[in-house]
This record gives structure tokens, sequence and C-alpha cells, in this order.
């Protein structure tokens, strides 16, 4: 089982600050890594898929890179609506998913 | 627009059973992979169970192999998880999920609650 890890547990910053998650898988899984948002009470959205690719209405606010065993997520100048979990997520052993801890930004 | 709507939550007791439901529409559900994927209260995501477009290959989560059983009905465009002999740790907002290859879960449900206690 790939084993996803995600840091900090909690990442506590400014509206208009940058935000750097991270994401770190057990063994490789290339490029097949997503990132999701999720807010208290909400399902999960897609961001990123393909370690990089926003996914369809997602602003350019919004990175994704790495590939193999790092990954990370970037929010260039956070909004009030980006305070939320964020979640990574394996698809390289599909349809097997694995998922990491979260990560919640807030204020 | 792509709609997926879980029913059939509730509370059961421990060793129960019970049976997921998952509508969708917006979509040709006959083809595309669906997944079942949970999140105990206050904690993060879990993935449970996924089936092939047609349903002829079905993969679980070791925790829930042999207790659960996933299927989809692509006449009625639904998605199904029974799940048997409950346990307290199965507690959790059940989702249902819309995957593509390449891209994993694109949509998600609202969710549907099950409740594990005596």
């Amino acid at each position: 089982e790939i084993i996803m890890t995600q840091s900090p547990a909690t990442l506590s910053v400014s509206p208009g600050e940058r935000a750097t998650l991270s994401c770190r898988a057990s063994q490789s899984v290339s490029s097949n890594l997503a990132w999701y948002q999720q807010k208290p009470g909400q399902a999960p959205r897609l961001l990123i898929y393909g370690a990089s690719t926003r996914a369809s209405g997602i602003p350019d606010r919004i990175s994704g890179s790495g590939s193999g065993t790092e990954f990370t997520l970037t929010i260039s100048s956070l909004q009030s609506e980006d305070f939320a979990v964020y979640y990574c997520q394996q698809y390289n052993n599909w349809p097997q998913l694995t998922f990491g801890g979260g990560t919640k930004v807030e204020i | 627009q792509v709609r997926l709507v879980e029913s059939g939550g509730g509370v059961v007791q421990p060793g129960r059973s019970l049976r997921l439901s998952c509508a969708a529409s917006g979509f040709l559900f006959s083809s595309y992979a669906v997944h079942w994927v949970r999140q105990a209260p206050g904690k993060g995501l879990e993935w449970v169970a996924a089936i092939s477009y047609d349903g002829s290959n079905q993969y679980y989560a070791e925790s829930v192999k042999g207790r659960f059983t996933i299927s989809r009905d692509n006449s009625k465009n639904t998605l199904y998880l029974q799940v048997n002999s409950l346990r307290p740790e199965d507690t959790a907002v059940y989702y249902c999920a819309r995957a593509v290859f390449g891209v994993s879960i694109d949509y998600w449900g609202q969710g549907t609650l099950v409740t594990v206690s005596s």
C-alpha cells in the first residue's frame, strides 16, 4: 500500500500571503497525484490532477508541482475562500486510491 | 450538470447491515468507473471501494473486504454499496464519486451519514 504523508497538519497564514503545502508518497507515484479542497460540511472539490494540471474553474493562484514522491500545492495569495482542508491523493495504483491525512489552512 | 445523490444512511446497531445508493445524473453513467470514499467524523478521507464502468471488476480497501459489496445498475444510473457486519469504526459519511482514468475523482456527491452504535 502506498502511504501519503502531508505536512504540516495545520498551516496558519494571513489573507494575501503565500501558502505551501507538502505531500510525500512512500514510493513513486509518477505524476498520478491529485489535490482536493474540502470546506466544513461540504464534499471535497478537485483542484489539481496529474500533479500540476488545474481542474476546470480553478483559479491560477492555485498551482501544483512535483513528481515521483515529493509534491507541493501552492496558493500564491490566499483569499478568504481558500481557508479549508487540503488533501493529496495518489492514483498510481488505479483504481485503488490513497489519501493523505490533510492540511488545514487557517487564519 | 453532473449530479451524484447518496441515500440509505442512518443509525444502525453493530453487526447489522445497510444498503447505500447513489443516483447519478447529468452524464453517461455507464461510461465511468465510480468509487465510494468515506470520512469518519473529524477525520480524513478513506477510499472504500471502486467498480468498473460495466460492473465487471470490483476493488476494495482491506478494511472492508469481505464485508462490503459494491455494485451498479447502469439501466437505473445507480451505484450501490452493501455494508454488512457493521462496526463502530465504520461510522462515517459515505461519498460516491465519479472517476476518470488519468484524472482520478472529478465529481463527488454530498454524502450520506452512517452511524454504527448500540
